[in-house]
């Protein structure tokens, strides 16, 4: 079975300070690995993904993500925080046989201070 | 083009109660998962649903059915309401050929159970 765990429930950083929210997986195949955002009363949107290509994988508003396979991990950073990161960040894991179920961490806060 | 859209936006209703919520998928998607959301908690499975058939389930007990149409869209119907069921029910669309490919997500239903 494939599962993602995400570290800190709630991350704080100031304005223009170094995003790092971290998140290692567990999968006996070859993940599909994703980070998605959630405003307030919204859906997720789509970061970033990982299908294997490159494993620096750079994604919208800023944010990129380092697959290690060595480490399990698939941490996501951006250099320079924005008020408007403020949101909550899921990483989330699938695999190619899996018929795209998605299994999603339970997802880190992030709150930036002016 | 039209992302994809749910209804109810906000419901509520009594323990004990059914209710049915209605999803309809981005254009060009033909897979529709279904997840939901308790407060301060990552998205969980419900099941996936592919040509008009449950192709996968997670966890979740019979009182949870689906159900996908001809053209794409999707019901999620929970029977007897327990106070647990209250949370963010999120639909979200895909393209079954594309491994590794984005999910798209509706804002959700969020359901009270009083």
């Amino acid at each position: 079975a494939q599962s993602v765990t995400q570290l800190g429930s709630h991350v704080s950083v100031s304005e223009g300070a170094l995003v790092l929210l971290r998140c290692n997986y567990s999968s006996s195949v070859p993940p599909y690995l994703f980070w998605y955002v959630q405003y307030p009363n919204q859906g997720l949107q789509l970061l970033l993904k990982y299908t294997s290509a490159a494993t620096l994988v750079k994604g919208i508003n800023g944010f990129e993500a380092e697959f290690k396979k060595s480490e399990t991990s698939f941490h996501l950073t951006k250099p320079s925080a924005h008020m408007s990161d403020a949101a909550e960040y899921f990483c989330a894991v699938s695999y190619s046989g899996g018929y795209q179920k998605v299994t999603f961490g339970t997802g880190t806060k992030l709150q930036v201070i002016p | 083009d039209a992302g994809v859209t749910q209804s109810p936006t906000h419901l509520i209703k009594t323990r004990g109660q059914q209710v049915t919520l209605r999803c309809s998928p981005k254009s060009g998607h033909d897979t529709v998962s279904w997840y939901q959301q308790a407060l301060g908690q990552g998205p969980q499975f419900i099941f996936q649903y592919y040509e008009e058939e449950e192709r996968q389930r997670g966890n979740f007990p019979d009182r949870f059915s689906g159900h996908q149409f001809p053209n794409y869209s999707s019901e999620l119907n929970v029977n007897a309401l327990l106070l647990g069921d209250s949370a963010l029910y999120l639909c979200a669309s895909s393209w079954d050929r594309e491994y590794g490919g984005e999910l798209f997500f509706g804002e959700g239903s969020r359901l009270t159970v009083l």
